[in-house]
């Protein structure tokens, strides 16, 4: 059975840094992409970032690109966004998926909540 | 970047109901596409991908259909478990995803 399981969620303040981390199981982590995906309180689905099987290619969602860093480390089965100069829309649950086929996600972990407030 | 619009925003119908709820891609995605289906408080949990693949364990009730622009998930009975907020994602240029729809029984 797939696990993912998010951690590093908190209260930071405006302009603060954090980092996300997700451990994986259940399956061979190092033959996946993954992503991170968030839901601000209420509101929808928003992709962030993108990361191949092999740490390679990376990409951002524009409202993220230049302030969020994500990796992974494949021996770990380990998943990170490091999150910097961070603003109050950054407030979400933060979902570490993985990525099947051509783009789906079939396996989403549980979330981890993120408030950035003074 | 391509916008998702998902239609109605929300939809209440009788237990039974055949319901249909449609995505609208602003620039074709061939088949690049997925429904989601989100119950308060949990994750996301795949139904369709591929526009029209069943995700294995979904109930055969629901089925996708569409490609280019347009797009539906149709549930052909609907149940009370079906209560939930359902998205639409893109995953031809990127990943977008429509704003939700809102299901709820009358």
């Amino acid at each position: 059975e797939v696990l993912l399981v998010e951690s590093g969620g908190d209260l930071v303040q405006p302009g603060g840094s954090l980092r996300l981390s997700c451990a994986a199981s259940g399956f061979t982590f190092n033959s996946y992409k993954m992503n991170w995906v968030r839901q601000a309180p209420g509101k929808g689905l928003e992709w962030v970032s993108f990361i191949s099987s092999s740490g390679n290619s990376k990409y951002y969602a524009d409202s993220v690109r230049g302030r969020f860093i994500i990796s992974r480390d494949n021996a770990k089965n380990s998943l990170f966004l490091q999150r910097n100069s961070l603003r109050g829309e950054d407030t979400a649950v933060y979902y570490c998926v993985t990525e099947g086929g051509s783009g789906y996600y079939p396996d989403w972990g549980q979330g981890t909540l993120v408030t950035v407030s003074s | 970047d391509i916008q998702m619009t998902q239609s109605p925003s929300t939809l209440s119908a009788s237990v039974g109901d055949r319901v249909t709820i449609t995505c609208r891609a602003s620039q074709t995605i061939s088949s690049w596409l997925a429904w989601y289906q989100q119950k308060p408080g949990k994750a996301p949990k795949l139904l369709i991908y591929d526009a029209s693949s069943l995700e294995s364990g979904v109930p055969s009730r629901f089925s996708g259909s569409g490609s280019g622009t347009e797009f539906t998930l149709t549930i052909s009975s609907l149940q009370p478990d079906d209560v939930a907020t359902y998205y639409c994602q893109e995953y031809n240029n990127y990943y977008s995803f429509g704003q939700g729809t809102k299901l709820e029984i009358k």
